[in-house]
């Protein structure tokens, strides 16, 4: 079955560029969104079609796609970004949908 | 004020059945397809199973495909997950999703002897 990779945890300083990756072999042909889940809470969609930002997210959070690898970055992140981050994507022939494994900002 | 609403999760014995809902409200529910997704607990999100717009087209996820059904109910405003044959490994956070963008807050179910 197809599977999207993030690394487990990622760490930076207040006011540091935070990168969170995912791979996936659909990715060249199919977009990637990404979700920030606070402890207790749903999820919220912080990039959507690989680049995209919703209303209402600080444009501090940005990203890229190229090849099989999705980006998530946060230019300046804050303490009030630590959570944790997942990548979202289809397959590549149907809408079967797809999450990476997570991964876990902190800011400190 | 796009709104989703999950209910009817609850404790159910293995191999025992629940039928979760999802009402929505605020937008125009008829023109956008539809997903669930589960989250165990402490672990991260799974996809569970998405419907179309018009309930024409289907798919599941690997790990609930024959047990699980999902449905909709452009008239009522209403997503549907019948789950048939509940495993203890079943046992998670449900939310229902618009799209990509919206979720609801979800409901637990727990299968549990």
């Amino acid at each position: 079955s197809y599977e999207l990779t993030q690394p487990p945890s990622v760490s930076v300083s207040p006011g540091q560029t935070a990168r969170i990756t995912c791979s996936g072999d659909a990715l060249p042909k199919k977009y990637a969104y990404w979700y920030q889940q606070k402890s207790g809470q749903a999820p919220v969609v912080v990039i959507y079609e690989d680049s995209k930002q919703p209303s209402g997210i600080p444009e501090r959070f940005s990203g890229s796609s190229s090849g099989t690898m999705a980006t998530l970055t946060i230019s300046g992140a804050q303490v009030e970004d630590e959570a944790d981050y997942y990548c979202y994507s289809t397959d590549g022939s149907t809408n079967r949908g797809v999450f990476g494994g997570g991964t876990k900002l902190t800011v400190l | 004020e796009v709104q989703l609403v999950e209910s009817g999760g609850g404790l159910v014995q293995p191999g025992g059945s629940l039928r979760l809902s999802c009402a929505a409200s605020g937008f125009t529910f008829s023109t956008f397809e539809l997903h669930w997704v589960r989250q165990a607990p402490g672990k991260g999100l799974e996809w569970v199973s998405y419907i179309s717009n018009t309930g024409s087209t289907i798919y599941y996820a690997d790990s609930v495909k024959g047990r699980f059904t999902i449905s909709r109910d452009n008239a009522k405003n209403s997503l549907y997950l019948q789950m048939d044959s509940l495993r203890a490994e079943d046992t998670a956070v449900y939310y229902c999703r618009r799209y990509f963008d919206y979720w609801g807050q979800g409901t637990l179910v727990t299968v549990s002897s």
